[in-house]
């Protein structure tokens, strides 16, 4: 059973471009989270997806930035008209079901590195 | 707003304890409390969770105080492999996910 994958591992945009970062959960896995970590900061929390629905969407900013989780195909967080203040690891997890119970633990990906010229 | 508090950082001694605590006063009286680490630029890792007892599996222990308004997680003995930024997770009344801003673990051999 693999992992949760994410791609492309790192991602270099120049300013005002579109970054679009995919997360394929676990196999089972109906639950899908994102997470930015800024340079020396901890995790911060920005959506909660369950497929075809946005369930918690607190910790996104309210402009530019987007997340979906279709029927089929991965979880896309999207960032439009990227800044440098963009610039930081974005972290998916999966879980196979609703947070936060006792078999509900995450299971993170490797991360993506979004680097904005 | 619910949030939880961690040390910014904590120092341990190879092979002694490592007590990491956390402060949860506003995680819901029905959620489970998560305990997490990662390691450089890795991939958080799930460690441990716990409601209302105490638990241990092999990586770690968890005590959790009656009221909940507080946990520790216990490395029995840390190894320098265990240095990383350990985060403690739970849900609030709106089972929002409040994750801490985590303790950086230095071992030192």
């Amino acid at each position: 059973n693999a992992g949760v994958m994410q791609n492309p591992r790192h991602l270099v945009r120049r300013r005002g471009q579109e970054a679009r970062l995919r997360c394929s959960p676990m196999k089972g896995h109906s639950h899908v989270y994102w997470y930015r970590q800024l340079p020396e900061e901890g995790l911060k929390f920005m959506v909660y997806l369950q497929k075809e629905n946005i369930i918690d969407e607190s910790g996104m900013p309210k402009e530019r930035f987007s997340a979906e989780f279709p029927k089929e195909g991965p979880s896309i967080l999207r960032i439009q008209q990227v800044v440098r203040g963009d610039s930081a690891a974005y972290f998916c997890a999966s879980s196979p079901k609703e947070g936060t119970g006792p078999t509900d633990e995450q299971f993170f990906g490797p991360g993506t590195r979004l680097t904005v010229l | 707003d619910a949030k939880t508090t961690q040390p910014t950082s904590m120092d341990c001694a190879e092979g002694r304890a490592a007590n990491l605590p956390c402060n949860h006063s506003t995680i819901s009286g029905n959620e489970y409390v998560y305990w997490y680490r990662q390691i450089h630029s890795q991939g958080p890792q799930y460690i441990i969770h716990g409601l209302k007892n105490n638990e241990t599996n092999e990586m770690a222990s968890l005590i959790i105080t009656e009221d909940r308004k507080s946990s520790t997680l216990i490395l029995p003995h840390a190894t320098l492999r265990d240095t990383a930024v350990y985060y403690c997770m739970g849900a609030g009344n709106n089972r929002k996910l409040i994750w801490g801003l985590g303790t950086s673990l230095a071992v030192n051999p």
